[in-house]
């Protein structure tokens, strides 16, 4: 059975740009988190999605959003970039989330964004 | 609130020595805990849970033994290899209804041949 996967797996945006990051979790799976990894915060919980409906939302502005597709995929987006979020996103994917509490995540191997 | 802390790294030894990683946790209710390790340039990779009080969780030589009277849940190898330098992460989830994984900071391990 295949992972998670993201793409891009790297990518360099500039202050003001906007970006779409891309999840595809394991098949089967309809929940998929996103998680920010900095070296100042460490990893912090940004959102959980499941059946396309946002479930959970971390302590992140405005300018973070995401959606999930039918097939469960889940994208990310984050608007008018800060040198700040320069960071790995790592997706993750369970089968029903937080609906249980009790499931593994299984995580992706990241996006590392860098924002100059 | 609920919160994970862990020893500071890095952490060096030497092939074959024992590791112990140190992780106390803060939180309401039964949380569930987990290991995950990130190798260079990679993503995170759960290693171990334990999701009840006394449970030991255990994979790939490494084990971790989810204590409630000491708010514990220190990770321990008997003979590490140089394979097992990596990031290692103690992290807590919330039993009720969040799927949200609150981490630990992280321990840098470097294992010399």
């Amino acid at each position: 059975k295949a992972g998670v996967t993201q793409t891009p797996r790297y990518l360099i945006k500039t202050r003001g740009q906007q970006v779409t990051l891309s999840c595809s979790p394991i098949s089967g799976h309809r929940s998929v988190s996103w998680y920010q990894q900095t070296p100042g915060q460490g990893l912090q919980f940004l959102f959980e999605y499941f059946s396309e409906t946002q479930r959970n939302k971390g302590n992140f502005p405005g300018r973070f959003s995401g959606r999930q597709f039918s097939n469960s995929r889940s994208e990310m987006n984050v608007s008018t970039l800060e040198l700040g979020d320069s960071a790995l996103y790592l997706c993750a994917s369970s089968l029903y989330g937080s609906a249980t509490g009790q499931e593994t995540q299984y995580f992706g191997p990241g996006t590392r964004l860098l924002v100059l | 609130g609920n919160s994970v802390t862990q020893m500071e790294g890095p952490v060096t030894l030497s092939e074959e020595a024992f590791l112990t990683i140190n992780c106390t946790y803060t939180a309401t209710g039964y949380p569930s805990l987990f290991w995950y390790v990130q190798y260079p340039g990679e993503g995170l990779q759960l290693l171990l849970k334990a999701t009840k009080a006394d449970d030991k969780g255990s994979n790939k030589g490494f084990e971790a033994t989810y204590r409630k009277e000491t708010t514990s849940f220190h990770l321990e190898k008997g003979s590490v290899q140089v394979s097992d330098s990596a990031v290692y992460f103690c992290a807590l989830r919330k039993d009720s209804s969040a799927s949200k994984i609150i981490f630990g900071s992280g321990t840098r391990l470097s294992i010399r041949p």
